[in-house]
């Protein structure tokens, strides 16, 4: 099991906002180590939708967004649109698992 | 344009060893900051970063380190990753990736399907 936490499901509504959370601890997050977000929609490669925290690489809407506190990171989703229907994962560094991705979350577009 | 494609066996048997090729363009691993990196995937469960490796240096995963050993072919813009003594845990779509300069992925190939089966 990943020592980042993630929510396995999170569901909203079109045009509604939801954020995933990414739990880990002083040993990754909460020791100031970046987070990145993927989104993987079905039967595809995970595609980069932010790094560093918070920057969007070219192409992303801006609907999307990352954020971090203490030993959490947040992805939010904005304007949620079906297309957004996907997993996500976060990724860190943790000084004893190395590299690391979080154990993904199911967006469901009611 | 940058592409990365993987290629290797799609079954092997237990107590093999699994030899893995990313065959990448648009970019070199002769550039300091740039890496590739694999990450693996079981059917239906979590993304697991395995190995990345720059012009000068190799990271593994520490659970698999023993296991594991990435090498490249800048002359032929390949990175190689063997893992030896697979087992049907081991099942699973493996990625090659770019890393532009962080450990972050920004390029990621298609994937291939590894079933470890006897």
């Amino acid at each position: 099991q990943s020592v980042l936490t993630q929510p396995p499901s999170v569901s909203g509504a079109p045009g509604q906002r939801v954020t995933i959370s990414c739990t880990g601890s002083r040993a990754n997050i909460g020791a100031g180590y970046d987070v990145h977000w993927y989104q993987q929609l079905p039967g595809t490669a995970p595609k980069l939708l932010i790094y560093t925290n918070y920057i969007r690489p070219s192409g992303v809407p801006d609907r999307f967004s990352g954020s971090n506190s203490g030993t959490s990171a947040s992805l939010a989703i904005s304007g949620l649109q079906a297309e957004d229907e996907a997993d996500y994962y976060c990724q860190s560094y943790d000084s004893l698992s190395g590299s690391v991705f979080g154990t993904g979350t199911k967006v469901t577009v009611l | 344009q940058i592409t990365l494609k993987e290629s290797g066996p799609t079954l092997v048997k237990p107590t093999q060893t699994l030899t893995l090729t990313c065959s990448f363009s648009g970019f070199s691993l002769s550039t300091s900051g740039e890496g590739v990196g694999w990450i693996r995937q079981p059917p239906g469960k979590a993304l697991e970063w395995l190995a990345l490796i720059y012009w000068d240096d190799k990271r593994y995963s520490p659970s698999l380190r023993r296991r594991l050993t990435i090498t490249k072919d800048t002359s032929k813009n390949q990175v190689v990753l063997t893992m030896t003594n697979m087992d049907p845990v081991d099942t699973a779509t493996y990625h090659c990736a770019l890393a532009p300069g962080g450990d972050y992925f920004d390029y990621w190939g298609q994937g291939t399907l590894v079933t470890v089966s006897s």
